[in-house]
């Protein structure tokens, strides 16, 4: 069953910690990116990958950190720098060498600061 | 700068009724074109895409879009709306040397029965 999974789906963090957002993919796809909407603003890029042990930043990677060592996986850290990192965070991956290739995304992960 | 632009934040319809939601883009080139769609709490789904050719696309679930140059425009049409269409749309563009889309802030959709 081909896919993209994300996990958890929900996740808590108190101020000042450091969280990790889990995405794995078994599309075989070169390419993933990271993610984040917020009410009316749409999608953010913060991170993406084309290539495994290469990333770059997006438009919003302050404060989020990412590792890409396996083709399989591309997992995010939101750290204690992101003044405001309750959102949707959403993971995605594409073909690459297709510049314009679908994106295919994961359920995503609902991220709440208490 | 290139840009995606979905002019409606909300819209609402009669179960039943059609529909057409915009999209503009602003792009030196014309870009490859997207619509996807995003239920509550779910990530995104790819309803149609538009690369070349025919201006008219098909897409799942019924929804077709057309690429009309000279309005810089991708509108989302379907003929008639179903309850389970009530969801959250967006509009994608990316150009030729860029690995990365631009998305519109989308179009939330409501459906009255």
């Amino acid at each position: 069953d081909g896919g993209i999974t994300q996990s958890p789906k929900y996740l808590f963090r108190k101020e000042g910690q450091n969280v990790t957002l889990s995405c794995e993919q078994n599309l075989n796809h070169d390419a993933m990116y990271w993610y984040r909407q917020d009410p009316g603003q749409g999608l953010r890029l913060i991170y993406y990958s084309q290539i495994v042990n290469d990333f770059q930043k997006g438009d919003i990677a302050e404060g989020y950190s990412v590792s890409r060592e396996k083709k399989e996986s591309f997992p995010l850290t939101v750290t204690s720098a992101q003044k405001n990192p309750t959102a949707f965070y959403l993971c995605a991956t594409a073909r690459a060498g297709k510049i314009a290739d679908t994106q295919y995304f994961g359920p995503g992960t609902r991220l709440t600061v208490l | 700068a290139q840009s995606v632009t979905q002019p409606d934040i909300h819209i609402t319809v009669s179960e039943g009724a059609s529909l057409e939601l915009r999209c503009n883009y602003s792009y030196g080139a014309t870009p490859y074109l997207f619509w996807y769609v995003q239920s509550p709490g779910q990530g995104l789904q790819l309803l149609l895409k538009y690369f070349s050719g025919d201006t008219l696309v098909q897409g799942i679930k019924g929804f077709e879009a057309e690429f009309k140059r000279s309005q810089s425009s991708f509108n989302l049409r379907k003929p008639s709306v179903h309850w389970s269409d009530a969801a959250e749309y967006f509009c994608a563009a990316s150009s030729g040397g860029s690995y990365i889309p631009t998305f519109g802030r989308g179009t939330s959709l409501i459906v009255h029965p």
